[in-house]
């Protein structure tokens, strides 16, 4: 089956500690984006990324980091940085980056949602 | 600049009655337009899209959509509701140009037994 899957589906993190959402693909899909979920506000988009070894910052970055070392992978940090974690993290892809005229479509993983102890 | 609205943050219907859940966006060109729902503690997954073919959209699970270029809206309607149609719609749009997908702020559709 073809699909996106995302781990793990829930996710403590302590005060000061970098946690690392994993996001994974075979859709054989160039772009991947990472977005935050929050109760009433849709979602923000955090990072994305268009190919291998390049990424882009998206609306929310501050306090989060990605990394695209593999086409299918595309792996989000929530770093010591980032205040207020807690939320719902859902990672997309397309099959390229949307615009210049190119109609796309997102499709989603699960989601993980992270909490603070 | 781009930007979706969804009129109604909570909708709720009897089962079996008619469905309407109201997006209107802005766009400076002929955008790309989606419907998504969620389930609770789920991903988003794909109702229906629109990208400059025929108005009138049909997508999953009886669901469908019309794009009114003149009023700016892609307004999601279903004829009847199910109890399994219970759960947070999002109207999304993708421009023309630009490299995002902006999303509305969702609409809770609760179907009363």
């Amino acid at each position: 089956d073809g699909g996106i899957t995302q781990s793990p589906k829930y996710l403590f993190r302590k005060e000061g500690q970098n946690v690392t959402l994993s996001c994974e693909q075979n859709l054989n899909h160039d772009a991947m984006y990472w977005y935050r979920q929050d109760p009433g506000q849709g979602l923000r988009l955090i990072y994305y990324s268009q190919i291998v070894n390049d990424f882009q910052k998206g609306d929310i970055a501050e306090g989060y980091s990605v990394s695209r070392e593999k086409k299918e992978s595309f792996p989000l940090t929530v770093t010591s940085a980032q205040k207020n974690p807690t939320a719902f993290y859902l990672c997309a892809s397309s099959p390229r980056l949307a615009g210049l005229g190119m109609q796309e479509t997102q499709y989603f993983g699960p989601g993980t949602r992270l909490l603070v102890l | 600049a781009q930007s979706v609205t969804q009129l109604d943050s909570h909708v709720s219907v009897s089962e079996g009655t008619p469905v309407l859940l109201r997006c209107n966006y802005s766009s400076s060109y002929s955008p790309s337009l989606f419907w998504y729902v969620q389930h609770p503690n789920k991903g988003l997954q794909l109702l229906l899209k629109y990208t400059s073919a025929a108005t009138l959209v049909k997508g999953i699970n009886g669901f469908e959509a019309e794009f009114k270029k003149s009023e700016t809206s892609f307004h999601l309607t279903k004829p009847s509701a199910h109890m399994s149609d219970a759960a947070e719609y999002f109207c999304v749009v993708s421009p023309f140009t630009g490299n995002q997908f902006y999303f509305g702020t969702g609409t809770s559709l609760t179907v009363i037994p």
